[in-house]
């Protein structure tokens, strides 16, 4: 089955410890975006890949890391996490294809930073 | 400033009527527009989505229409079901400048009434 996974679904941590959050596509898909969604801001680009070892900021990229290394994994860090980070986070994929871009989606990541 | 406006945050109709959602951008290099549907504890899924070079594009109930002079496209659902119930948000990206960064609205829930 085709699909973006996301591990863990569910984390509360405290300020300054260090996290992860793994993504994975099955799809040999090009590009892959995290985004963060809050109340009434809706989704907000954190970062994205065009391909392995290729990643840029997206809009608001403050306070993260991701990485590259293979095709299917777009991990999502946070070195030192804050309250203001506490969010639902969603990991996306999708092919490059000229003038096409429709992403799938993971299931999200709910994180509560204490 | 938010590049992606959808001005209504919710909207509510019975079922069997047309659903229409609104969504205004500002960004001229737009070129390519997107609708996601998304239900409660899951990622957004893709819908539909169209070229700046058409103005409408259907794919069963669902029909986007594009207004570039205006800036402003609408996604309409007719018949509306019940299971339509779900935030929907509006997506724009600016592939023709070489992006493929989607730049999201806010999102309208729609709730359909039975």
């Amino acid at each position: 089955e085709a699909q973006v996974t996301q591990n863990p679904r569910y984390l509360i941590t405290v300020t300054g410890k260090k996290l992860t959050v793994t993504c994975s596509q099955n799809m040999n898909h090009e590009y892959m975006s995290w985004y963060r969604q809050d109340p009434g801001l809706g989704l907000r680009q954190i970062y994205y890949s065009m391909n392995v070892e290729v990643t840029d900021k997206g809009d608001v990229p403050e306070g993260y890391k991701v990485s590259r290394k293979e095709k299917r994994n777009f991990p999502l860090i946070l070195e030192s996490p804050s309250p203001n980070q506490t969010s639902l986070y969603f990991c996306a994929s999708s092919l490059i294809r000229e003038g096409r871009n429709e992403q799938f989606f993971g299931p999200g990541t709910r994180l509560t930073v204490l | 400033d938010q590049q992606v406006k959808q001005n209504s945050p919710s909207l509510s109709v019975q079922e069997g009527r047309i659903s229409i959602l609104n969504c205004d951008y500002t960004n001229s290099m737009f070129d390519y527009f997107l609708w996601y549907k998304k239900y409660p504890a899951e990622g957004p899924t893709f819908l539909i989505s169209i070229s700046s070079i058409k103005d409408k594009n259907e794919d069963g109930r669902f029909t986007v229409f594009l207004n570039k002079s205006a800036k402003h496209l609408s996604l309409h659902i007719v018949p509306s079901q019940p299971g339509d119930s779900a935030v929907y948000f509006c997506a724009a990206s600016a592939h023709g400048a070489g992006s493929y960064q989607l730049t999201f609205g806010k999102g309208t829930k729609l709730s359909v009434i039975p």
